[in-house]
């Protein structure tokens, strides 16, 4: 198993650029979110997925986009990049609801100029 | 904003001391999950309690659930090198699909 893989590892856009960061797990899970680490502010839910179809805003949805269309993929896209989008960003999916941890992709290191 | 504040921010201890980390909500906790990342690295899961007043062992690592289920703790006896990283504690407060991490604390050993 693979896991949580997470592409581009590095990034660097320029303002008002888009893109899309990718998001894929091969171990069947349900739940799969996405989430911001900045520092001192820990880890900050962008979006979230139930399961393939369904997907719903976290903290911080402002500016990003999701989709769910395979229980496999959950990639973020980007519209419009600003600086304040300078960050980590970990993607990590769960069996399903209860007592089962999130595995976390190894992030994407974001910088917007 | 934090849905579950993190105490302290920084810990900075000699190998061999004890470590304390704390999680506190305002609101009722319907379970509270600890992670741990390393410096550079991702998140990993460490643990999840779900019960009232609940304590679980993994070796050197204590976790607790407050009986009213808005503080957790975890502590670490005699610190090692290897437990160097910033530990998380998670919830998913009302909405079990939502889940919060808190701001983490950064711990430092010194050998």
């Amino acid at each position: 198993n693979a896991g949580v893989t997470q592409t581009p590892k590095f990034q660097v856009l320029k303002t008002g650029q888009s893109m899309t960061l990718q998001c894929a797990q091969d171990m069947n899970h349900e739940y799969m979110s996405w989430y911001r680490q900045d520092p001192g502010m820990g880890l900050r839910l962008i979006h979230y997925s139930v399961g393939a179809g369904i997907t719903d805003q976290g903290e911080v949805p402002n500016g990003y986009n999701v989709s769910r269309s395979t229980t496999e993929d959950f990639p973020l896209r980007l519209l419009s990049a600003a600086p304040s989008q300078t960050s980590v960003y970990f993607c990590a999916s769960k069996v399903s609801a209860g007592k089962y941890g999130y595995t976390f992709g190894s992030g994407t290191r974001l910088t917007v100029v | 904003g934090q849905q579950v504040m993190q105490i302290p921010q920084y810990q900075h201890v000699q190998e061999g001391e004890d470590f304390t980390t704390y999680c506190n909500s305002s609101t009722t906790l319907s379970n509270i999950q600890w992670y741990k990342q390393r410096p550079g690295g991702h998140p990993v899961f460490l643990i999840q309690l779900v019960k009232s007043g609940e304590v679980k062992k993994q070796k050197r690592l204590t976790f607790q659930f407050g009986e009213a289920k808005k503080n957790s703790s975890l502590h670490i006896t005699a610190t090692q090198t290897t437990d160097v990283g910033t530990y998380f504690c998670a919830s998913t407060l009302y909405n079990f699909n939502k889940f919060y991490f808190g701001s983490g604390t950064k711990l430092n050993v010194k050998p």
